[in-house]
């Protein structure tokens, strides 16, 4: 079985500041990691995924996670925030094996100006 | 690529109505997936489909619950006899079989049942 636990689930900060959104999972196999947003009204949207080689994986719209696996984490970052990254965001892991992901509860990143 | 779309967008229903959801997966793509994502939570797997046989089912997915693939293209997810805690947005994604595959999500179809 696995489990994602999103540790912070509403992230408040200001426009251009940086921001870390935590992630933890829980697996007896190998996994892949993901980490997704969803705007209102709209459906998921993969911002990077982490497969394999490097544990730094860089996305869409200036994201960036990095895979730690004696921690089991993959902290989702970006140096300088916009308006414009206000949504929910959600971590993902899948068996390397299977078909289905299992999802976090989602961090809710509200970009105050 | 037109994408993963679902039809309808918003249904509004009455308990212990039933109602069928379609999704249209992109055009290549042989797997299919639906998930359930209730507020505040993340999207839960109910089951997936490689071309037209079922391969995995969640324990969630109870007896008023059934998906379809019949031509390996579309998908229907059917719920008999609606109750209020099927209420929730269902989600529908596809991908490929290869090692480094991702999933493409549709929009959803939010399910309101009063």
């Amino acid at each position: 079985a696995q489990s994602v636990t999103q540790l912070d689930s509403q992230v408040p900060v200001f426009e251009e500041a940086p921001v870390e959104l935590r992630c933890n999972y829980s697996s007896s196999v190998s996994v892949y990691l993901f980490w997704y947003v969803q705007y209102p009204n709209q459906g998921l949207q993969l911002l990077l995924k982490y497969l394999s080689g490097s544990t730094l994986v860089k996305g869409i719209n200036g994201f960036e996670a990095e895979f730690n696996k004696s921690q089991t984490s993959f902290h989702l970052r970006k140096p300088s925030v916009h308006i414009s990254d206000t949504a929910e965001y959600f971590c993902a892991v899948r068996n390397t094996n299977a078909g289905k992901s299992t999802f976090g509860d989602g961090t809710t990143l509200t970009v105050k100006p | 690529d037109t994408g993963v779309s679902q039809d309808p967008r918003h249904k509004i229903t009455k308990r212990g109505q039933n109602v069928t959801f379609r999704c249209d997966p992109i055009s290549e793509h042989n797997r299919l997936y639906w998930y359930r994502q209730t507020l505040g939570q993340g999207p839960e797997f109910l089951t997936y489909f490689q071309n037209e046989a079922q391969l995995e089912k969640s324990r969630l997915l109870s007896d008023r619950f059934s998906a379809e693939r019949p031509k390996g293209s579309f998908s229907t997810l059917e719920i008999q006899r609606t109750e209020q805690g099927d209420s929730a947005m269902y989600l529908c994604a596809s991908s490929t079989t290869g090692t480094n595959e991702r999933q493409y999500f549709g929009p959803g179809t939010r399910l309101t049942v009063t």
